[in-house]
């Protein structure tokens, strides 16, 4: 059985700081990692994605991630944030054999002025 | 962009109503799925749908639920006797195939009172 586990459920942040957003797997199979965002009243949509090859990996708004398998972890990082990143962030896995994403709890990341 | 598109975004109902939550998945996608989160809780996975046949289900989608697409565009997800405890926002989603590499686009929800 797979799992995701979101440790923080808020993250506040001062705009230009930098932000790590915590996430754990557990799998007993190979895993597809993901990072999903949500701004207010939207649906879900994909941040990053670690299917294979390189652990690091990198949005085209300035979040990567790294998969350590070591630490069963995917953690989300930006350098710098904006106001406009305050949103809710969702880690989630698959693998293969099923067609399911199991999901975190999700993190609010608020970006204060 | 291609998007999927969910109606309707916020309906109220009384227990034990039946309720039919509709979606347009992205044309080209062959795998349909419906996710819920509870207010506060995570989001968990329902149903998915390849070939007009359910190929993956969780312990949540009882008897009371059920997934069907009429006709080419449309994935829609039926509620037969409403519960309280079906208040959520519904996730539809789509993919082009399953596995690595096939990403899974979500709609904006449907949110669903029961009272």
């Amino acid at each position: 059985a797979q799992s995701v586990t979101q440790l923080d459920s808020q993250v506040p942040v001062f705009e230009e700081a930098p932000v790590e957003l915590r996430c754990n797997y557990s799998s007993s199979v190979s895993v597809y990692l993901f990072w999903y965002v949500q701004y207010p009243n939207q649906g879900l949509q994909l941040l990053l994605k670690y299917l294979s090859g390189s652990t690091l990996v990198e949005s085209i708004n300035g979040f990567e991630a790294e998969f350590n398998k070591s630490q069963t972890s995917f953690h989300l990082r930006k350098p710098s944030v904006h106001i406009s990143d305050t949103a809710e962030y969702f880690c989630a896995v698959s693998g293969s054999g099923t067609y399911k994403y199991i999901f975190g709890t999700g993190t609010r990341l608020k970006v204060l002025a | 962009e291609p998007e999927v598109t969910q109606t309707p975004s916020h309906q109220v109902t009384q227990m034990g109503q039946e309720v039919i939550l509709r979606c347009v998945p992205i044309s080209n996608h062959l795998y349909f799925y419906w996710y819920r989160q509870i207010l506060g809780q995570k989001v968990e996975f329902l149903v998915s749908f390849y070939n007009n046949e359910i190929s993956e289900k969780s312990e949540i989608f009882d008897d009371q639920f059920s997934v069907e697409r009429p006709d080419g565009s449309n994935f829609t997800l039926k509620i037969r006797s409403t519960k309280l405890e079906d208040s959520a926002m519904y996730f539809c989603a789509s993919s082009a195939g399953t596995g690595s590499g096939n990403t899974i686009y979500f709609g904006e929800g449907s949110w669903l009172t029961v009272v």
